[in-house]
């Protein structure tokens, strides 16, 4: 059974750098052709993709965020890791991580979630 | 870029059938077969209900099926049940490494 579990922060401040960690299990991001995606819901809005990283360390960013993100694996802790600098209020939004079977493949299952605030 | 195009808001009454649209482009949905959809409850994460737009993952009803013409794929949900009414999202591969999503569309059982 694949589960994942997103965590970090719950409220940044404006200009802050946000770091979330995925933690896995059931799977391993050292296995041919699997990834792990970072995907944020606002408050009441729409899902937004954000990132993905695959098992050979590709990686890939939403163009419109792109020169804020970064995403890095760790494939012994069984983590993956954003990081989205500059936070505005505007970033305020439930963060999820979701694993990725293959190359551009959907995104299956995905964790319960992280609410994070941008406040000062 | 644009996220893709969804209705708002569509309704049905229990026993029905209903159709959710999902309008993209021909560099987007139009150009490979790789549109996923999901389903979201309130407070839970989203759910893989269609991926490639037509397979079925294991343990999906069989009432949720998916298609896709030129630059527009569908969801319909046949059967209508209480526990269908949920906000549904469609994904899809946009090419130059990066996904898009839906606008997401409100799914009301009467």
């Amino acid at each position: 059974q694949i589960t994942l579990k997103e965590s970090g922060p719950t409220l940044v401040k404006p200009t802050q750098t946000l770091t979330l960690t995925c933690t896995f299990s059931g799977f391993s991001l050292s296995s041919t052709g699997v990834g792990v995606g970072w995907i944020r819901q606002p408050p009441g809005k729409a899902l937004e993709w954000l990132a993905l990283i695959y098992w050979n360390d590709d990686k890939r960013y939403s163009p419109s965020l792109k020169s804020r993100l970064t995403i890095t694996k760790d494939t012994s802790k069984n983590q993956v890791v954003l990081t989205l600098t500059n936070m505005d209020p505007v970033d305020t939004a439930t963060y999820y991580c979701a694993h990725s079977i293959s190359w551009n493949s959907q995104f299956d299952p995905w964790g319960q979630g992280t609410l994070v605030t941008v406040s000062s | 870029q644009s996220a893709l195009t969804q209705p708002a808001s569509v309704s049905g009454s229990p026993g029905q059938s209903i159709t959710i649209s999902c309008t993209g482009t021909n560099s987007d949905v139009g150009s490979y077969n790789l549109v996923s959809w999901y389903q979201q409850h309130p407070g839970k994460a989203p759910k893989l209900m269609i991926y490639e737009d037509s397979k079925r993952p294991s343990g999906v009803s069989n009432r949720f099926s998916g298609s896709k013409s030129g630059n527009t794929a569908s969801l319909t949900i046949s059967g209508l049940q209480a526990e269908d009414e949920a906000d549904y999202y469609c994904c899809s591969y946009a090419g130059t490494s990066h996904w898009m999503f839906g606008g997401g569309t409100k799914l009301t059982v009467l």
